[in-house]
């Protein structure tokens, strides 16, 4: 089966400026999560997708942090205005279920902010 | 805020040796704990999912066990290889948040030839 699909790999921006990322999760899985990985620390969950719904945001920053997934298929995240702190390296991931389920990982986005 | 702690941080090891490496989360209201592997410029890869007290499990040379009465999971790698170097990274879910995964800061692991 096709993994799941991430792009760009890498993205350097100025503080302030915006930035998206894209994923397109394997196929058939209906929950899907985008989080977040600073140098030195475990991966954060931001956001948790089930089909087209938000399962769980409590912890994305929504003043500069959107993330969508409008046909509960793909989904892109957006950082507008970026600051210094947000670089890091941005994971999508998706699983058949929650829970129990293991979860198939991109490779993922490393966003450096300037 | 929970708190998950996995040690050592990093581990250097000769091509043959056996290691292991811990993990420990809060025990309340647990429900699954996850393991991935992390080679540099691949993506995690999931190595097991466990829920079950004493639980254990195993993939090839890589073997996995579980308490959760007191919070903490080992992972053994028998016969380290070149191949194995990887950050490992475990992950708990807890009840009302299962699709929520708690990672820790991972270990290290390089395996010298």
């Amino acid at each position: 089966e096709a993994g799941v699909a991430q792009s760009p790999r890498y993205k350097i921006i100025e503080k302030r400026q915006s930035v998206a990322f894209w994923c397109n999760p394997i196929s058939g899985h209906a929950t899907l999560y985008w989080y977040q990985q600073i140098l030195g620390q475990g991966p954060k969950l931001l956001i948790q997708f089930q089909n087209n719904g938000v399962v769980d945001d409590s912890q994305l920053p929504k003043d500069r942090f959107s993330a969508e997934r409008l046909k509960g298929v793909d989904s892109t995240l957006k950082i507008q205005p970026a600051k210094l702190e947000d670089s890091a390296v941005y994971l999508c991931a998706s699983s058949l279920i929650q829970g129990n389920s293991p979860l198939h990982f991109g490779n993922g986005t490393r966003l450096t902010v300037t | 805020i929970l708190n998950v702690e996995q040690s050592p941080q990093s581990l250097h090891v000769q091509e043959g040796d056996s290691t292991n490496f811990t993990c420990s989360f809060p025990s309340s209201n647990f429900y699954a704990l996850h393991w991935y592997r992390w080679e540099t410029a691949k993506s995690p890869e999931a190595l097991f999912v466990m829920t079950l007290n004493g639980d254990e499990k195993k993939k090839g040379r890589i073997s996995a066990t579980l308490n959760t009465k007191e919070g903490y999971s080992y992972l053994y790698i028998k016969g380290s290889q070149p191949e194995d170097s990887a950050t490992y990274l475990c992950a708990p879910t807890y009840g009302g948040s299962q699709g929520n995964l708690i990672f820790g800061k991972g270990t290290k692991l390089s395996v010298k030839p």
